[in-house]
């Protein structure tokens, strides 16, 4: 149980284009979705809290208008890298939770998404 | 605030070797301790999780106690395996998660 999807697992593009990501919950309805980035032999940064539903909550730092978050449904978000740059090229992972995000409890993680932007 | 600490690695250990990875804590409020494995590029997975203080989380052969009184969650393996070879990262969870840095484990036939 408790299996969370990411697509794609990799993707190369062209600076300037924009790169949508899924986030699933396969077998459990995520009430809060999470979205990181980590770079190489780095831990995780937290970018941005989505509830479904309602607007993502961002960290300091993190730009909304260029990491476009969607939460549409119980089972689904969206992360869309706009204007991609080189800069951007990361591993972005999502995770998933099936509790309230005040009170956090286990997050269960996707497999990750390798970005590459030429 | 919550924040994590853990060992700075790379561990290095023979097959078979005991396995201790430091992990300590500050946190406001009573939090869930966890701790993730990351194999080479992949995702995060639960290893395991502790709810309470003197709870003891274990999975294949990891484990984990959460100590009040020392702030701390070390996780422990007495005998590793090369298949054990991943990066380890201790979590608490609060209104968001906090991890730390990551310990990489290496273990040597």
């Amino acid at each position: 149980g408790a299996v969370v999807s990411q697509h794609p697992s990799r993707v190369i593009c062209k600076s300037g284009t924009s790169v949508k990501i899924e986030c699933r919950s396969l077998d459990f309805q995520a009430t809060t979705m999470f979205w990181y980035r980590q770079f190489p032999k780095k831990s995780l940064m937290l970018m941005a809290t989505s509830n479904e539903g309602s607007k993502a909550t961002y960290e300091q730092g993190v730009e909304k208008d260029k990491f476009l978050i969607n939460h549409a449904s119980l089972t689904l978000s969206t992360l869309t890298v706009t204007s991609a740059h080189p800069e951007d090229s990361s591993f972005y992972i999502c995770s998933a939770s099936d509790r309230d995000s005040l009170v956090t409890d286990t997050q269960y993680f996707g497999p990750g998404t390798r970005l590459t932007v030429l | 605030g919550n924040s994590v600490t853990q060992m700075e690695g790379p561990v290095t250990l023979s097959e078979e070797a005991f396995l201790t990875i430091n992990c300590t804590y500050t946190a406001t409020g009573y939090p869930s301790l966890f701790w993730y494995v990351q194999y080479p590029g992949e995702g995060l997975q639960l290893l395991l999780k502790a709810t309470k203080a003197d709870d003891k989380g274990s999975n294949k052969g990891f484990e984990a106690t959460y100590r009040k009184e020392t702030t701390s969650f070390h996780l422990e393996k007495g005998s590793v395996q090369v298949s054990d070879s991943a990066v380890y990262f201790c979590a608490l969870s609060g209104s968001k998660f906090y991890f730390g840095s990551g310990t990489k484990l290496n273990v040597k036939p």
